[in-house]
């Protein structure tokens, strides 16, 4: 069975810290690949995805995650991160052609102001 | 960007007793609607998908008698806890998408607890 993993469960940084999230995915064909955010109190958001084209994805609020084929990795990053970014981020895979989605466990960030 | 509603957004409800939570695509039509149910501190777990017209998909372990979905339009997906239990107290969500492999769009979660 197709697995997700988010190998950081829980990331705290100070203000204008680089971040980066690590993302796994078991599958060895074709994937369609996102990244969600949760804000406290909040639903869930996409960040970006990744279908085809470019592997490098760049999202919104400065999040951009790059997709390597190779190590099965589409980790999430962001040069400096904000105090707004505390929250819970989801990496999600679609095997090509299914929209039946996988989550990973989550990543709680904090970022100290 | 596409917006997905719940409803109710909370509710409390006593054992024995069954609840419906509706899942609506405000601004779009949703040829396939998710539903999931997320844990404290953990990931979401999928329960089901459903498309419109036809019989919901549920996922192994997750029994179809008890959660019962409806997705009687492109707009809207319904599910019905029945005869619920203190250990189905959870946070339900939805999400809807355009169709295969598009985007999901997820609706703000309804918080189910039960007495």
């Amino acid at each position: 069975a197709q697995s997700v993993s988010q190998h950081n469960h829980h990331v705290i940084l100070s203000e204008a810290a680089s971040l980066e999230l690590g993302c796994n995915y078991s599958y060895g064909g074709t994937v369609n690949l996102f990244w969600y955010v949760q804000y406290p109190g909040q639903h869930l958001q996409l960040l970006l995805k990744y279908f085809s084209g470019d592997p490098l994805v760049k999202g919104i609020k400065g999040f951009e995650a790059e997709f390597i084929k190779s190590k099965f990795s589409f980790n999430l990053r962001k040069p400096s991160v904000q105090w707004s970014d505390t929250a819970e981020y989801f990496c999600a895979v679609n095997p090509g052609g299914s929209y039946i989605p996988t989550f990973g466990r989550g990543t709680s960030l904090i970022v100290h102001p | 960007g596409a917006v997905v509603s719940q409803h109710p957004s909370w509710v409390i409800c006593k054992s024995g007793t069954s609840v419906k939570i509706e899942c609506r695509s405000l601004d779009f039509q949703a040829t396939t609607m998710f539903w999931y149910r997320q844990f404290p501190k953990q990931s979401l777990m999928l329960m089901a998908t459903s498309n419109e017209g036809s019989k919901a998909t549920y996922e192994q372990g997750v029994e179809k008698d008890k959660f019962l979905i409806n997705h009687a339009s492109l707009t809207l997906s319904t599910l019905t806890v029945t005869s619920a239990h203190p250990e189905d107290s959870s946070f339900y969500i939805c999400s809807a998408s355009g169709g295969l492999t598009d985007t999901q769009y997820f609706g703000p979660g309804t918080r189910l607890t039960v007495l």
